[in-house]
């Protein structure tokens, strides 16, 4: 079984509107969270870290992890077509450097 | 800013061969990573090593050898190229073991 479990595994969701994915971790050593952006041909981007329980905000894009039940979730705001991409939730442990990731969410913008 | 450079581009090797990717990145990064990625798996950590001349096993090292010779290259053997194997590798590279990776663009396998 995988240690970082992402749902949905796609998702469409209309231009300007609220996209919401989420990535749930079933291995309490894992205290860093990431999310990474692939668009179709290139290496995965960073988005942003989360570390600290509570919500992050950077732009349009807001995390929210919950240590105790071990959830992530990242948030997109007012989406744009350039936002269609497959994104990944990655955990490690501190200093371990060993980042495993989700295998996924396949995120459509329709215009 | 830095880049991360994979070669070849595209693979296509026979069952049985032993194919070699190659990796190099000019950020002066410690840490340098190989994962595969198969359609609906996500990305799966084959190899890792936070300096050079070192190494350490990721969740799918089996069929896999490394090497990191030097700061800016880390290679991956295929050890023997599986029938109608098809999966893109992507090299990464980060500062520390807590920093963001940064990836190269994949090199994409095809066995025949």
């Amino acid at each position: 079984q995988q240690k970082v479990q992402q749902s949905p595994e796609s998702l469409s969701v209309p231009e300007g509107g609220m996209a919401s994915l989420n990535c749930t971790s079933s291995d309490r050593n894992f205290q860093y969270f990431w999310w990474y952006r692939q668009h179709s041909g290139e290496g995965p981007k960073a988005l942003m870290s989360i570390f600290s329980d509570g919500d992050k905000k950077e732009g349009r894009f807001t995390a929210h992890l919950n240590k105790a039940s071990l959830h992530v979730s990242l948030h997109i705001r007012d989406s744009q077509p350039s936002d269609s991409a497959l994104y990944f939730c990655a955990a490690s442990v501190y200093n371990q450097g060993k980042l495993i990731f989700g295998q996924g969410t396949k995120l459509s913008i329709k215009p | 800013g830095g880049i991360i450079t994979q070669t070849p581009k595209f693979l296509i090797g026979q069952e049985g061969q032993k194919l070699t990717l190659k990796c190099q990145q000019n950020f002066n990064h410690d840490t340098m990573y190989w994962y595969r990625q198969d359609s609906g798996k996500g990305l799966r950590l084959i190899y890792y090593s936070i300096t050079e001349n070192d190494l350490q096993k990721g969740d799918l090292s089996e069929g896999y050898d490394a090497s990191r010779e030097k700061k800016s290259s880390f290679s991956l053997t295929v050890t023997s190229a599986q029938k109608n194997e098809m999966a893109v590798f992507l090299c990464a590279s980060s500062k520390d073991n807590n920093e963001r990776l940064f990836f190269g663009h994949g090199t994409k396998l095809s066995v025949l």
